[in-house]
């Protein structure tokens, strides 16, 4: 079967440096997605690796490595809107669903 | 440019009754997924489809849910007689590939 493991939560102060890692088991394995939700909103797509190395997006980025079944979402400069929680994903070894996480809850202090 | 949109937004409902929620998603999107959420857990898969044809479906779908996504556009969510463990956030989706997703913004169903 699948599963993702990642930390419950994580706290970080404005404008620091937060790193939140997702460790993975799974079949068929074609990349990793990363996901934000806000309290009471929809899950939004953040990025998705499918090679390893590091994809950048402004303040975020998201490793991958294929041999470690890893990867992590870092987000730089944190800001208090970055306060949500943060889900990893795999492809649920066929062409429709995604297998989520149980998301980490990112508390941004002032 | 319009994204996914869910309606109802909430339903409260007694046990036993029956319910349906639509989905419309981002219109050049083929691919369609309804998920379900409860508190503290991320999205579990329900079920897929491609333009009208459902390709999968989860374990967690029992005989009292359907779904369908007539000729290829909306799609809609039944549940029959349902029960307080229904009680969830049903979230839908809409994709051009599995891997990134655009969600609505859900429909809160509560069971009493």
């Amino acid at each position: 079967g699948q599963s993702l493991e990642q930390p419950s939560e994580v706290t970080a102060v404005e404008g620091a440096i937060v790193q939140i890692n997702c460790t993975y088991q799974t079949s068929g394995f074609y990349g990793l997605s990363w996901y934000q939700q806000h309290d009471g909103g929809a899950p939004t797509f953040l990025s998705y690796n499918a090679l390893d190395g590091l994809e950048e997006t402004g303040r975020f980025s998201s490793f991958l490595s294929r041999s470690d079944s890893y990867g992590y979402l870092l987000l730089q400069e944190l800001q208090m809107k970055d306060s949500a929680s943060y889900f990893c994903a795999v492809g649920g070894g066929s062409q429709g669903n995604l297998i989520f996480g149980k998301g980490t809850k990112l508390s941004v202090k002032p | 440019d319009t994204g996914v949109s869910q309606n109802p937004r909430h339903k409260i409902t007694k046990r036993g009754q029956n319910v349906t929620f639509r989905c419309d998603p981002i219109s050049e999107h083929n691919r369609l997924y309804w998920y379900r959420q409860t508190l503290g857990q991320g999205p579990e898969f329900l079920t897929y489809f491609q333009n009208e044809a459902q390709l999968e479906k989860s374990r967690l779908l029992s005989d009292r849910f359907s779904a369908e996504r007539p000729k290829g556009s909306f799609s809609t969510l039944e549940i029959q007689r349902t029960e307080q463990g229904d009680s969830a956030m049903y979230l839908c989706a809409s994709s051009l590939v599995r891997d990134e997703q655009y969600f609505g913004p859900g429909t809160r169903l509560t069971v009493t």
